[in-house]
């Protein structure tokens, strides 16, 4: 599996915050990135997908990507309790291979 | 979006008994399955990739003959633990395959093995 670097120091937040997440790599053969969330003891949920450096919106979230600078982030605006979960980083490779990070642990608290 | 299940969700076994997850997707047809597993507070690893008709592809240091997996379906792949031992405890993920990209995650399976 190829590396990503995803810095699994859990995060509190009040409600309403804005969570802010990244992930580094250093191979340039990603060729897809995706956010997903996960619940505890639950399977991987996918919320994000995108291919190009940019910005791509859904509802309260953002995924950016910045393909320069091996780079990747997601926020989650006005964040509710329920958003209180683990998100990982997720990058495709050679046939349709996906390499995580180790997780962001977000808490969202009332 | 498309439905992954797994079973069991969860199974304890005696070490040196092997046990048999399912992967099933329900309202897609998946040419291609991965199986993960992700130890506590871990990412998840990828363990082999399950192409309907054909044998799977293992990664580096993932052992084919102690986890035997089977696609005999587009919506049916199998991993078999063989000879399981304490240390192949751990949240087993599978996910399958709709269109070119993207992948759908199943509910995982916790094995436990005493």
């Amino acid at each position: 599996q190829k590396e990503v670097e995803q810095d699994p120091g859990p995060l509190s937040v009040p409600e309403g915050a804005i969570v802010s997440l990244n992930c580094t790599y250093s191979n340039s053969a990603f060729q897809y990135f995706m956010w997903y969330r996960q619940y505890s003891r639950k399977g991987p949920e996918l919320l994000m997908y995108t291919y190009s450096s940019g910005n791509k919106e859904d509802g309260r979230f953002t995924a950016q990507v910045d393909k320069s600078s091996k780079y990747i982030s997601l926020f989650i605006r006005d964040s509710q309790p329920s958003d209180s979960a683990t998100y990982l980083c997720a990058m495709s490779y050679g046939n349709n291979r996906l390499a995580f990070g180790k997780g962001n642990q977000v808490v969202v608290i009332p | 979006g498309a439905v992954v299940s797994q079973h069991p969700s969860w199974v304890i076994c005696k070490s040196g008994t092997s046990v048999k997850i399912e992967c099933r997707s329900l309202d897609f047809q998946a040419t291609t399955m991965f199986w993960y597993r992700q130890f506590p507070k871990q990412s998840l690893m990828l363990m082999a990739t399950s192409n309907e008709g054909s044998k799977a592809t293992y990664e580096q240091g993932v052992e084919k003959d102690k986890f035997l997996i089977n696609h005999a379906s587009l919506t049916l792949s199998t991993l078999t633990v063989t000879s399981a031992h304490p240390e192949d405890s751990s949240f087993y993920i599978c996910s399958a395959r709709e269109g070119t990209d993207t992948q759908y995650f199943g509910p995982g399976t916790r094995l436990t093995v005493l």
